[in-house]
């Protein structure tokens, strides 16, 4: 049974700095892997999809990487904002449909 | 609209009621999706709707919870004879093919509270 961990749980960090968020995952046959950013009271936003195929995808400050063989994908912020503040969520695809998630990262950024 | 709706936002309902929730997905889209989020877990899949296919149902919890989607459009979610445990944030989905190389839309959620 694929299981997706979040490490850590919980981060605060002052504004400015780059971090690191860690996904992994038990089962390396997955189609592909997303980063879901999710605040508080509201539904979750795509940020990253990376195939199977590929090792990593970037969109502005945000950097995605997937090494597939080992089951970990990290989720790299550059220049964090307080606006960057909200619960990190990945989710991997075993099929072709069916999102597995993890139970997020909650990200507090300080001004 | 252009997001995927849910309706109500809000929910307080008495232990052993029945509930409706409802889900309006992005037009177009054939794929659907309902998941469960609980307070300080993961999203938990329920069940997963593609065109006029039979639905994968295999996440729902109990034969209290039903789907159905009408027309290939609009999902509603019913919970029968609601139990605490039931308390959650019912989040519906939406994507274009189902193909899951595609991106997913959610909607803001139903939260439920069963008192």
């Amino acid at each position: 049974k694929q299981e997706v961990t979040q490490i850590p749980a919980a981060l605060s960090v002052p504004e400015g700095e780059n971090l690191v968020l860690n996904c992994s995952f038990t089962d390396s046959a997955i189609y592909n892997l997303q980063w879901f950013r999710q605040d508080p009271g509201k539904g979750l936003t795509s940020l990253l999809l990376i195939q199977s195929s590929q090792r990593e995808q970037t969109s502005g400050r945000l950097n995605a990487s997937l090494d597939k063989s080992s089951g970990r994908s990290t989720l790299y912020i550059a220049a964090s904002q307080p606006g960057d503040s909200a619960t990190y969520l990945c989710a991997v695809t075993p099929g072709t449909y069916k999102y597995i998630f993890g139970t997020g990262t909650r990200l507090k950024v300080l001004a | 609209g252009a997001g995927v709706s849910q309706s109500p936002s809000n929910k307080v309902t008495e232990k052993g009621k029945d509930v409706e929730l409802r889900c309006d997905p992005i037009s177009g889209h054939t794929a659907l999706y309902w998941y469960r989020q609980s307070l300080g877990q993961g999203l938990e899949f329920l069940i997963y709707f593609q065109g006029n296919s039979a639905p994968d149902k295999s996440g729902l919890p109990s034969d209290r919870f039903s789907a159905e989607r009408t027309g290939g459009s609009v999902s509603t979610l019913t919970i029968q004879r609601t139990q605490q445990e039931d308390s959650a944030v019912y989040l519906c989905a939406s994507s274009p093919t189902g193909f899951s190389g595609n991106t997913i839309y959610f909607g803001e959620g139903s939260w439920l509270t069963v008192v």
